[in-house]
């Protein structure tokens, strides 16, 4: 039962254009997300979180948007360059106090230049 | 700052042999260390959790006699594969929170790679 869902496997971006990434998920006790990008043969590195009493939050060139109703995500990332080229996870944890986090599969992210 | 190493980063080991895994937070102290596996182009599967100086807790449908976790200090963690079969063959990464500064999210190690013929 995948509860965190990356529906779109791989991505290709213009530089310089924006990247969308998207990510659902089912289960209504998630309070808190956050986006990892991962290079092949290293572990994933955070990038931005949003707690579920937000529905945006930027860093940079990189904000995340939270629809709670719809229970989507998404990632832009503007302007996209070359070094974004990477992996990119995202993660939700719970409210019941634990810390795990569950993790969608994943999308490949490819910056053209 | 907020470093964590594992090693090996490869190993090759044949079926039946136990395999150690070691996991190290380099520049913060590890209240909670986490354990995951990825299968190819799957995502992150939670293991287990486990807090220094207690025993690990581990995620429905993982055998706690087979990936043996000990976190033994502040910054070291280590899981054991015991009889490893060519199915336990994946990539293991562990992730490692802190206090303070380091409680905002984990931190991920570099993965170890393992295959057992």
């Amino acid at each position: 039962d995948q509860q965190v869902k990356q529906n779109s496997p791989s991505l290709s971006v213009q530089e310089g254009r924006i990247s969308i990434l998207n990510c659902d998920y089912t289960n209504s006790m998630f309070d808190y997300f956050l986006w990892y990008k991962k290079y092949p043969a290293e572990g994933p590195t955070f990038l931005i979180s949003i707690s579920s009493i937000k529905d945006k939050n930027e860093d940079g060139r990189f904000t995340v948007f939270l629809n709670k109703s719809a229970k989507h995500l998404s990632l832009h990332i503007v302007p996209s360059q070359p070094g974004d080229s990477a992996v990119y996870f995202c993660a939700a944890s719970g409210l019941d106090g634990n810390e795990k986090l569950t993790f969608g599969t994943g999308t490949r992210l490819t910056i053209i230049p | 700052g907020a470093v964590v190493s594992q090693h090996p980063s490869w190993v090759i080991c044949k079926s039946g042999t136990s395999v150690k895994i070691e996991c190290r937070s380099l520049d913060f102290q590890a209240t909670t260390m986490f354990w995951y596996r990825q299968f190819p182009k799957q995502s992150l599967m939670l293991m287990a959790t486990s807090n220094e100086g207690s025993k690990a807790t581990y995620e429905q449908g993982v055998e706690k006699d087979k990936f043996l976790i000990n976190h033994a200090s502040l910054t070291l963690s280590t899981l054991t594969v015991t009889s490893a079969h060519p199915e336990d063959s994946s990539f293991y990464i562990c992730s490692a929170k802190g206090d303070r500064e380091y409680q905002e999210t984990q931190y991920f190690g570099p993965g170890t790679r393992l295959l057992v013929l």
